[in-house]
């Protein structure tokens, strides 16, 4: 089993990027590959990104492409997602999840767009 | 890949069976999840690879289906079932596609 902790609600300007870490403990760091999926208010659920923490390799859905960057940090357990040129329409509950099949979900973070 | 699900809204009372559609506009094999979501909660696995139930998932709760047509049944329904449930469908190594949801509510 693995349990996830995300950082803080975060509240951003227009233009401006935000940065949102997962730490990772319970079981082995690179025994499950880490995804980013957010969710708008009353919305449904939007998968941005996969990172594979052993090799470090990631994939990014099309509408991110350019403007989301995943990270790992092997010694602290720990995989960030960082978007920029953040819009108002980036207003969301952003989530990491283990597992290939999604299975263990994080508390998700709040990011709040807003000038 | 596109995933449409139908209906968008399921109105039922406890005890009926409950058959959710999700359908993808190309192959993806048995690659194929089904999520719960509450209000304010993160979602839950249900259902994976189309047809195997999570762990400590009841077996009220069943998927079906491969290729382009996958169905989750909840065979009785329970109180605590009326939520939001979503499709995930995985294609392309790791590219993931969610479809937009079916709602759950108390006729």
């Amino acid at each position: 089993q693995v349990q996830l902790a995300q950082s803080g609600a975060e509240v951003r300007k227009p233009g401006a990027s935000v940065k949102v870490s997962c730490k990772v403990s319970g079981n082995s760091f690179t025994s499950y590959e880490i995804n980013w999926v957010r969710q708008a208010t009353g919305q449904g659920l939007e998968w941005m990104a996969w990172m594979n923490p052993k090799t470090g390799n990631t994939g990014f859905a099309q509408a991110f492409l350019g403007r989301l960057t995943v990270t790992r940090n092997i010694s602290t357990t720990t995989v960030s997602m960082e978007l920029s040129g953040l819009k108002s329409d980036d207003t969301a509950v952003y989530y990491c999840v283990g597992g290939a099949d999604l299975n263990y979900w994080g508390q998700g973070t709040v990011v709040t767009v807003s000038s | 890949i596109v995933l449409t699900q139908s209906p968008a809204t399921l109105s039922l009372s406890p005890g009926e069976r409950a058959t959710l559609s999700c359908r993808a506009s190309q192959n993806i094999r048995n690659y194929l999840a089904w999520y719960q979501q509450k209000s304010g909660q993160a979602p839950r696995l249900l259902i994976f690879d189309a047809s195997n139930r999570a762990i400590g998932i009841p077996a009220r709760f069943s998927g079906s289906g491969s290729g382009t047509d996958f169905t989750l049944t909840i065979s009785t329904l329970e109180p605590d079932d009326f939520a939001v449930y979503y499709c995930l469908g995985r294609h392309n190594g790791h590219q993931i596609t969610f479809g937009p949801g079916t709602k759950v509510g108390l006729k």
